[in-house]
């Protein structure tokens, strides 16, 4: 079974310049999450789907950041236009709906706004 | 989700039992314990969870006492591999309940 991916690994653009994240879950995995850790903190929830609908985007930062999942499959990331502060490594995370499902995570795409 | 107290930071000769405590004194009945993990340039990786019963997979060991006020992940034959930052967290057995990360605890595994 592949693991939770993401596009691209690292990712280095100027400040106002605009960046789209990718996120493939795992197979059959309806929950679909983003967080991010900027240095030297700790990782914080941006947004929460299930299917293509947002459960809960209470995490997002401002409306600088757009998040989609049509189809319900796959899930792009839209900073714009980023800001020196938006650095950090942004991960994705899918579970399965039924019972506990533990969170299966990505290796996070490091962004670096110069 | 209930507040947990983990130590900031811990270390652990290669081979030995890496034993990381965790404080959830505020948990409710049907919150569960989750452990995670993650090492450096990765994404954070499940390990274990449970509710009120001792659990043990291939990877470790969740000892939670009777009261469910405190837990211990325990590591049983630490490797250098084993060197991450581990996060305690509780959480409602709900589809729609995010995972808090707090500050977890530095591992450190020393040859």
């Amino acid at each position: 079974e592949a693991g939770v991916t993401q596009f691209p690994s690292h990712s280095v653009i100027e400040k106002g310049q605009t960046v789209t994240l990718r996120c493939d879950p795992i197979s059959g995995h309806d929950n679909l999450y983003w967080y991010r850790r900027v240095m030297g903190k700790e990782i914080k929830f941006l947004l929460h789907f299930v299917k293509e609908s947002k459960q809960d985007e209470s995490g997002m930062p401002n409306n600088r950041f757009l998040a989609e999942r049509t189809g319900g499959t796959y899930s792009t990331l839209k900073v714009q236009p980023a800001e020196l502060e938006d650095s950090g490594v942004y991960f994705c995370a899918s579970s399965q709906v039924v019972g506990l499902p533990p969170l299966h995570f990505g290796n996070g795409t490091r962004l670096t706004v110069t | 989700d209930a507040k947990t107290t983990q130590p900031p930071s811990m270390d652990c000769a290669e081979g030995r039992a890496a034993n990381l405590p965790c404080n959830h004194s505020t948990i409710s009945g049907n919150e569960y314990v989750y452990w995670y993990r993650q090492i450096h340039s990765q994404g954070p990786q499940y390990i274990i969870h449970g509710l009120k019963n001792n659990e043990t997979n291939e990877m470790a060991s969740l000892i939670i006492t009777e009261d469910r006020k405190s837990s211990t992940l325990i590591l049983p034959h630490a490797t250098l591999r084993d060197t991450a930052v581990y996060y305690c967290i509780v959480r409602l057995p709900n589809r729609d309940d995010k995972i808090i990360f707090g500050k977890g605890t530095r591992l450190h595994i020393l040859p």
